[in-house]
């Protein structure tokens, strides 16, 4: 069955600290990717998406990750976290034919 | 607002009691998700629907729960004769029929008592 590994529980950093947040997956085959963040109080909200093409992908609040097809990862990273960053990021993977599968989350609280 | 919407958002309720839940996806999406996301977990899928039909449900789904879609528009998600391990968020989300992004609404914040 496909997996979803995030390998970092809780994550703090500083203001203006860069951030890479880890995410592997089981599948080899073709897949969609994800990374969700949600933010206290907030719903799920879609961070920045990998379909096909180049897997260096750009998202909101100046989020970036890149698809590592031999690694099987799809990393989330950010040059500088500010405050605001302050959430809880989901990985996800999207197989065809299923639904979303999900890691189990990564904390991450910045400190002003 | 044209999001997903979700209610009750908090319900609680006594052990063995039946308990319903209602989500609104947005209004042109055909396909319809529930998850179910505990403390420390990510969402984990229950079951989807696209239009009326329910295509696949997850074996975390027991005979308990039932979920409909009747029309294909907002879908029901009833759990019977709840157990305390039933106390969880109940995520729905929703997509367009091309695209794979799913649109997620706020939850419902099950308490078994």
């Amino acid at each position: 069955a496909q997996s979803v590994s995030q390998h970092n529980h809780h994550v703090i950093l500083s203001e203006a600290a860069s951030l890479e947040l880890g995410c592997n997956y089981s599948y080899g085959g073709t897949v969609n990717l994800f990374w969700y963040v949600q933010y206290p109080g907030q719903h799920l909200q879609l961070l920045l998406k990998y379909f096909s093409g180049d897997p260096l992908v750009k998202g909101i609040k100046g989020f970036e990750a890149e698809f590592i097809k031999s690694k099987f990862s799809f990393n989330l990273r950010k040059p500088s976290v500010q405050w605001s960053d302050t959430a809880e990021y989901f990985c996800a993977v999207y197989q065809a034919g299923t639904a979303l599968i999900f890691g189990k989350g990564t904390t991450l609280s910045v400190s002003s | 607002d044209t999001g997903v919407s979700q209610d009750p958002r908090h319900k609680i309720t006594k052990r063995g009691q039946n308990v319903t839940f209602r989500c609104d996806p947005i209004s042109e999406h055909n396909r319809l998700y529930w998850y179910r996301q505990t403390l420390g977990q990510g969402p984990e899928f229950l079951t989807y629907f696209q239009n009326e039909a329910q295509l696949e449900k997850s074996r975390l789904l027991s005979d308990r729960f039932s979920a409909e879609r009747p029309k294909g528009s907002f879908s029901t998600l009833e759990i019977q004769r709840t157990e305390q391990g039933d106390s969880a968020m109940y995520l729905c989300a929703s997509r367009g029929l091309v695209s794979y992004e799913q649109y997620f609404g706020p939850g419902t914040r099950l308490t078994v008592t």
